[in-house]
Formats: structure tokens, C-alpha cells, sequence
């Protein structure tokens, strides 16, 4: 079965910078695009982005160009999105989200939190 | 970006009633392709969301015959049959025929 496995809650201050990873099993890798999305404290969905597995391309939401980053490595199966210049609005649950069709969702992480704070 | 209208904000049913949850975009979703990119989600407490409906009508894997979705253009509408207890939770409406994907603000569902 699909699974996606995120890693543990982070904790930053203002102004770091924070990687989380989604580990993907249960299916080719290469074969589905990854989007990343966010959700602040009582908050809805934002899409930050999507990567494409195989070549590595990426397309960010115009917001966090500049500041996210989103690699991958096909021997672990593996997506990391880095978020740099962390600001306290950035104090989220961010999720990765396996793509079905063009630029929609299906499995989803079980969310990571990210915390900025002094 | 596409601005996503979803209404009610917040909704309290009596199970076996139905729910219906609308949602509107500020722009067609209809694509020159013929499809229409509006998507439904509902995420329970606690929970990373799950995928309910994709363009408009057509349900996921799983996903119980008592959800269905309807519209075309701008306006859209997720329909619950017969509410569920396990139905609580917030109801999303999702556009992705242009970058940026946005999502409504959410329906939250609670049950009587």
C-alpha cells in the first residue's frame, strides 16, 4: 500500500532554515510527482509546490519562491523540502502529497510540524 | 490565483440526513481539455487530509457512494447522502487548472 512517512516536528528560530523529508514505499517513485502543502495553527491548505521524481523539476508557488527548496534522492525514495529565512507565520503542519492526475492529491504524509519561534 | 468560495462555513447535522457544501471559484475550471479541475477533501481531527472526489464528480478509491459532486464552471456543490458519525471533520474544495492549487477555506461538519 501507499505509504508516506515524514519526519519528526522541528522546532526553529527566526531566521533558520528547516528540511523535512517524505519517504515514499509502496509504489514506483519515479512515477508520481510530490507536492508539498502547508496548514498554520486552526488554518486551511496552501500549496507550496510540486517535484517531479524522476528529472528532479520543480515549480514553486509564486509566495515561497526564493525561500523553498524541494530535492529528492532516488536511492531512499526520498523528498526533502527546505524552507530557509523562517518567520514565525511560517508555524505550520507541512505535509507532502503524492500527485493523482495533473496537479491533484491522493495519499498524503502524516504532516510534520514545523514551530519558528525565539 | 483562483479565490475559492466554500459555504457554509460550518454545518451541524443529525445523522442518517443529508449535507450539501458549496463551493465556488472565481474563475472557470472548465479546461480547454475538456476537464474540469475541482476536487474534494476531508480531513478528520487530527488527520492529514483524504481524498474524496476528483474533477467534480468522480469518486476515489474507497470513498463511500453516499459522497457525491456536482456543478460545472464556477459553482460546485459535495453532497452526503446519509451523515455519518465517521463524516465529522472539514470539508475542502481544491481548484489546480492554475499554479498556484488553492483551496477553499474549509466546512467544518459536525454531527447532532
Amino acid at each position: 500500500q501507499v505509504q508516506l512517512v515524514q519526519s519528526g516536528a522541528e522546532v526553529k528560530k527566526p531566521g533558520a532554515s528547516v528540511k523535512v523529508s517524505c519517504r515514499a514505499s509502496g509504489y514506483t517513485f519515479t512515477s508520481y510527482s510530490m507536492h508539498w502543502m502547508r496548514q498554520a495553527p486552526g488554518q486551511g491548505l496552501e500549496w507550496m509546490g510540486i517535484i517531479n521524481p524522476s528529472g528532479g523539476s520543480t515549480t514553486y508557488a509564486r509566495k515561497f519562491q526564493g525561500r523553498v527548496t524541494m530535492t529528492r534522492d532516488t536511492s531512499t525514495s526520498t523528498i526533502y523540502m527546505e524552507l530557509s529565512s523562517l518567520r514565525s507565520e511560517d508555524t505550520a503542519v507541512y505535509y507532502c502529497a503524492r500527485e493523482y492526475l495533473p496537479n491533484s492529491a491522493d495519499y498524503w504524509g502524516q504532516g510534520t510540524l514545523v514551530t519558528v519561534s525565539s | 490565483d483562483i479565490v475559492m468560495t466554500q459555504t457554509p462555513l460550518s454545518l451541524s447535522v443529525t445523522p442518517g440526513q443529508p449535507a450539501s457544501i458549496s463551493c465556488k471559484s472565481s474563475q472557470s475550471l472548465l479546461h480547454s481539455d475538456g476537464k474540469t479541475y475541482l476536487y474534494w477533501y476531508l480531513q478528520k481531527p487530527g488527520q492529514p487530509p483524504q481524498f474524496l472526489i476528483y474533477e467534480v464528480s468522480d469518486r476515489f478509491s474507497g470513498v463511500p457512494d453516499r459522497f457525491s459532486g456536482s456543478g460545472s464552471g464556477t459553482d460546485f456543490t459535495l453532497k452526503i447522502s446519509r451523515v455519518e458519525a465517521e463524516d465529522v471533520g472539514y470539508y475542502y474544495c481544491m481548484q489546480s487548472i492554475q499554479l498556484p492549487i488553492t483551496f477553499g477555506h474549509g466546512t467544518r461538519l459536525e454531527i447532532k
